[in-house]
């Protein structure tokens, strides 16, 4: 089974800082998946990303980035220039070693304020 | 592409009543999930299937709430007698294990159930 922990209940910051979402995971399984999800205040679930636990390599996509350290079970979210439409909460959400197949184990959240 | 299809989208019922959300998901894939979200509780897993076959339904909170899945594109989750505590959102979710063996799950905009 897997757990996790959004130490950051919300964050507010002001448009264009930029904003880092932590999360912690355990996990038994020696080759597991991890995701990121979004909710804004509509209220649909977004995807944003996975990492497989072989790979390490950080990754930037636009102005998301992802930190991923094995040795200390974090998977950390980067949005650089936040804007003010990037105010949701984020999840993060480990998976198992099929890749999420037996369902995910969801976080608390981070509720994200983004103010103009 | 149609996405994960969760019907009704906003439910209101009295407490003793039975309560039948539905999901379709998205063409192709062959396992469904179905979550609720509530404020004290968070994102949490009630069952899933494979193959329309159920594979963990260990999250079902007790014997008011059943799931099917008679065929690849229709799944129901009831709840019978419904009480004011199952109100929250309702998520269905499905995904498809890929070539690289990751199972991404693709959320349905959700059904908000409020028992009076």
């Amino acid at each position: 089974a897997q757990k996790v922990t959004q130490a950051q209940t919300e964050i507010s910051v002001v448009e264009k800082e930029d904003v880092t979402l932590d999360c912690v995971y355990e996990t038994r399984d020696t080759t597991y998946y991890l995701f990121w999800y979004k909710q804004p205040p509509s209220g649909e679930l977004v995807f944003l990303i996975r990492r497989n636990s072989f790979d390490e390599q950080n990754e930037i996509s636009g102005r998301y980035s992802w930190n991923f350290q094995k040795s200390t079970s974090s998977f950390n979210f980067t949005i650089t220039a936040s804007q003010v439409v990037d105010s949701a909460v984020y999840f993060c959400a480990p998976g198992d070693s099929g890749g999420g197949a037996d369902g995910l184990t969801f976080g608390k959240g981070t509720h994200l304020i983004i103010q103009p | 592409d149609a996405g994960v299809i969760q019907s009704p989208r906003h439910e209101v019922t009295e407490m003793g009543q039975e309560v039948t959300l539905r999901c379709k998901p998205i063409s192709g894939h062959d396992y469904l999930f179905w979550y609720r979200q509530t404020m004290m509780r968070g994102l949490e897993l009630l069952i899933y299937f494979n193959n329309n076959v159920p594979i963990d339904d260990s999250g079902m909170p007790e014997d008011r709430f059943s799931a099917k899945m008679p065929n690849a594109s229709f799944s129901t989750l009831k709840i019978q007698p419904s009480e004011p505590r199952d109100s929250a959102v309702y998520f269905c979710a499905s995904s498809t294990r890929t070539s690289g063996g990751t199972n991404t799950q693709y959320f349905g905009p959700g059904t908000r159930l409020t028992v009076l």
